[in-house]
C-alpha cells in the first residue's frame, strides 16, 4: 500500500530535549515537505528536499533540521525544542518538482512543555 | 511574498444545505489543488485544476478555477455529515514553483 508513515504519533517532551521525527515514503517520491499546522494559520511548510541531499527552507524554518540521505527517508530535527514548536506536524512527499498531487503521513501532534 | 486566502474560515450548514469555499490569490497561479483534512485525521488530496476557467465535478463537489486563475471555489451540493471536516486549497509558490501554499482552510460542519 502506497503511504507515508510518521514517528511517533505522540510526543511530550521538555524544552530544549533534541527530538527526531522520523518521515518515510514507499513510493519512490523525488520530493518531500514537512508542514506544521496550527489553528487558523493553515499549513506551513518547515523545509523541502527535491531530492537525496537537496533540501532548502520553507516558511518556517527556525528551529528545525532536516536531511535527505535516502530517497524515502526524510527526517525532522528539534535541536533544542520550545513551547512555541508544539503544533501538529505533517510530512508529505510527491512524485517531483511539478504539480502531482502530495500525499500526507497521519501526522505527528508535538507538545514541548 | 505570496499569499493565498481562503473563506469563510468556519461554515456550519445543516445537512443538505449547499456549501461553498472561496479560496483568493494575490498571484497568478499555474494550478491550484485542493484537499480535505477529516477531523483528527491528515489532509488528502481531492483534485488538481490547471486552466483557466475550468469546472470539474466530483459527485456533489464542484471546483472552478477563475478566469484570471488568481481564484478558486468548491461547491458542496447537499452537503452530508460524511463532508464535515476542512478544506484547503493550495497553489504553486510565486519563487519557486515546486513550493505549494496553502491557505487557511475552510473548516465545515455539517448538523444532522
Amino acid at each position: 500500500e502506497a503511504q507515508v508513515t510518521q514517528n511517533p504519533r505522540y510526543l511530550i517532551t521538555v524544552t530544549g530535549k533534541k527530538l527526531t521525527v522520523t518521515c518515510s515514503q514507499n513510493m519512490n517520491h523525488e520530493y518531500m515537505s514537512w508542514y506544521r499546522q496550527d489553528p487558523g494559520l493553515g499549513l506551513r511548510q518547515i523545509y523541502y528536499s527535491m531530492n537525496v541531499e537537496v533540501t532548502d527552507k520553507g516558511d518556517v524554518p527556525e528551529g528545525y533540521k532536516v536531511s535527505r540521505k535516502e530517497k524515502r527517508n526524510f527526517p525532522l530535527i528539534l535541536e533544542s525544542p520550545s513551547p512555541n514548536q508544539t503544533s501538529l506536524y505533517f510530512c508529505a512527499s510527491r512524485r517531483g518538482q511539478g504539480a502531482y498531487e502530495q500525499y500526507f503521513g497521519p501526522g505527528t501532534r508535538l507538545t514541548v512543555t | 511574498g505570496q499569499q493565498v486566502m481562503q473563506i469563510p474560515q468556519y461554515q456550519h450548514v445543516q445537512e443538505g444545505e449547499d456549501f461553498t469555499t472561496y479560496c483568493n490569490s494575490s498571484t497568478t497561479l499555474s494550478n491550484i489543488q485542493w484537499y480535505k483534512q477529516r477531523p483528527g485525521g491528515h489532509p488528502v488530496f481531492l483534485i488538481q485544476l490547471v486552466k483557466s476557467g475550468e469546472v470539474k465535478k466530483q459527485k456533489r463537489l464542484t471546483f472552478q478555477f477563475g478566469e484570471a486563475k488568481k481564484n478558486s471555489s468548491l461547491h458542496i451540493t447537499a452537503t452530508q455529515t460524511t463532508d464535515v471536516g476542512t478544506y484547503f486549497c493550495a497553489g504553486p509558490g510565486e519563487t519557486s514553483g515546486s513550493r505549494l501554499t496553502f491557505g487557511e482552510g475552510t473548516q465545515l460542519t455539517v448538523n444532522p
